[in-house]
């Protein structure tokens, strides 16, 4: 039990369109990362929110977008979808202590993306 | 930048025999370094991790990792391995202290076991 929901579990779509994928953080954390993981390759860091805004972001073009909600949840946009966007999505939650120093990443399961 | 290197991509092992699977890293300085696993269409699942203190981590499922900084790895070992053990292994790595969040993986390591 990770403890981190993501939703949805499979996605399929055609190019050009968008996509909206969501993350529910494990309770208790406030900092959400997202990572994108093409077939045989490691996750590769999108972008990590906090406090509602963006605070870092990976080598991810303008058409990747996220949101945080007051309630900590994430959204993921991607915009006009291409072919090489297919790949499996994953969110972290972040612990952290009230100095800021980072103790614990945990995983969701991930919202695997084909896009046709 | 920081990286992360898994020179083994595939593994096979015989169920029983001991296991180590390599990890070398390069950043400036100590970085907050993991293990995780991952089975098919599944997510990420920590092994162990390491921030400070003994070179030698011991995790879930028996695996255990020692860091050595003079070479730059966190090699993950296991005495003994199990069928269920077969799966995909990445290496991580992120920035020690506050504020630091991305993680940076390698390539990963599948792992095989022959019954």
């Amino acid at each position: 039990d990770a403890g981190v929901t993501q939703s949805p579990t499979h996605l399929i779509k055609t190019r050009g369109q968008q996509v909206t994928l969501r993350c529910s953080p494990k309770s208790g954390h406030d900092t959400v990362s997202w990572y994108q993981q093409a077939l045989g390759q490691g996750p590769q860091f999108i972008f990590q929110y906090y406090e509602e805004e963006e605070r870092q972001r990976g080598n991810f073009p303008d058409r990747f977008s996220g949101h945080q909600f007051p309630n900590y949840s994430s959204e993921l946009n991607v915009n006009a979808l291409l072919l090489g966007d297919s790949a499996l999505y994953l969110c972290a939650s972040i612990a952290q202590g009230e100095n800021g120093w980072v103790y614990g990443y945990t995983f969701g399961s991930g919202t695997r993306l084909t896009v046709v | 930048a920081q990286s992360v290197t898994q020179p083994d991509i595939h593994i096979t092992v015989s169920e029983g025999a001991s296991l180590e699977l390599r990890c070398n890293y390069s950043y400036g300085a100590t970085p907050y370094l993991f293990w995780y696993v991952q089975s098919p269409g599944q997510g990420l699942q920590l092994l162990l991790k390491y921030f400070s203190g003994d070179t030698l981590v011991q995790g879930i499922k028996g695996f255990e990792a020692e860091f050595k900084r003079s070479q730059s790895s966190f090699n993950l070992r296991k005495p003994s391995v199990h069928w269920s053990d077969a799966a995909e292994y990445f290496c991580a790595v992120a920035p020690s202290g506050a504020g630091s969040y991305q993680l940076t993986f390698g390539k990963g390591t599948k792992l095989s076991v022959i019954p």
